[in-house]
């Protein structure tokens, strides 16, 4: 079945200590996405790849990055690690963006606890 | 600014009829979404409206009113199963989605 996948699905990481979150589909969609989202929130965007195309959300902060070396994989790399980071990180992908086949599907998502 | 409103919390019987309001204030409209979110997972897509009018998709419906900003979730023959959050979405004139911060249902026996 063609689906979004996220590892891991929890993650423990010690305050300041970097980590890296994997995402990756088999959909073969050209639009990835990373979210952030706390409890009872929306869901917040923090960054998404048009194919290799990289847009940030201007208010994520710099200590959040995104590597997406080829169409299936995508990375969130958290540089410093806060107690405030501690979240779902939810991963998304799109057929294309602004065409009308722009239906987001997303994985399990990982949750992550700062120590 | 850019809103979405929908109610916080909604309480239902197993068995009834659930109506989940959304109004949405954004620049520009590409569509609205309404995704499920069970505590502790990610949203799964459940509809797509573009246009005016009622989409019917077995025991869900979702109906689109653009000139009023408004959408609504229509949830019939409520089943335990059914109890998550319900996020509404809306997709902006840069092809950006705007998120609501969900409608919790709780559905009670």
């Amino acid at each position: 079945d063609a689906m979004v996948i996220q590892n891991p699905r929890y993650q423990v990481t010690q305050f300041g200590k970097p980590v890296t979150l994997s995402c990756s589909q088999t959909l073969n969609h050209n639009v990835m996405y990373w979210y952030q989202q706390k409890s009872s929130q929306a869901p917040k965007l923090l960054f998404h790849y048009y194919d290799k195309d990289f847009n940030n959300e201007a208010d994520t902060p710099d200590n959040f990055q995104s590597r997406r070396p080829n169409t299936s994989f995508c990375f969130l790399d958290i540089r410093s690690p806060g107690l405030g980071d501690a979240a779902m990180y939810l991963c998304a992908t799109s057929r294309d963006r602004g065409t009308g086949t722009d239906t987001q599907y997303f994985g399990p998502g990982t949750r992550l606890t700062v120590l | 600014g850019q809103n979405i409103d929908q109610p916080t919390e909604m309480t239902a019987t197993e068995g009834a009829i659930v109506q989940i309001n959304c109004t949405y204030q954004t620049s520009g409209f590409n569509g609205l979404f309404w995704y499920q979110q069970h505590a502790g997972e990610a949203p799964t897509f459940l509809s797509y409206n573009v246009l005016d009018g009622l989409e019917e998709k077995g025991r869900f419906s979702s109906f689109l009113s653009r000139s009023k900003g408004y959408s609504y979730l229509l949830l019939k023959e409520l089943q335990m199963k059914d109890s998550a959050s319900y996020l509404c979405a809306v997709m902006d004139s840069n092809y950006q989605l705007i998120w609501g911060a969900g409608t919790k249902l709780i559905i009670k026996p």
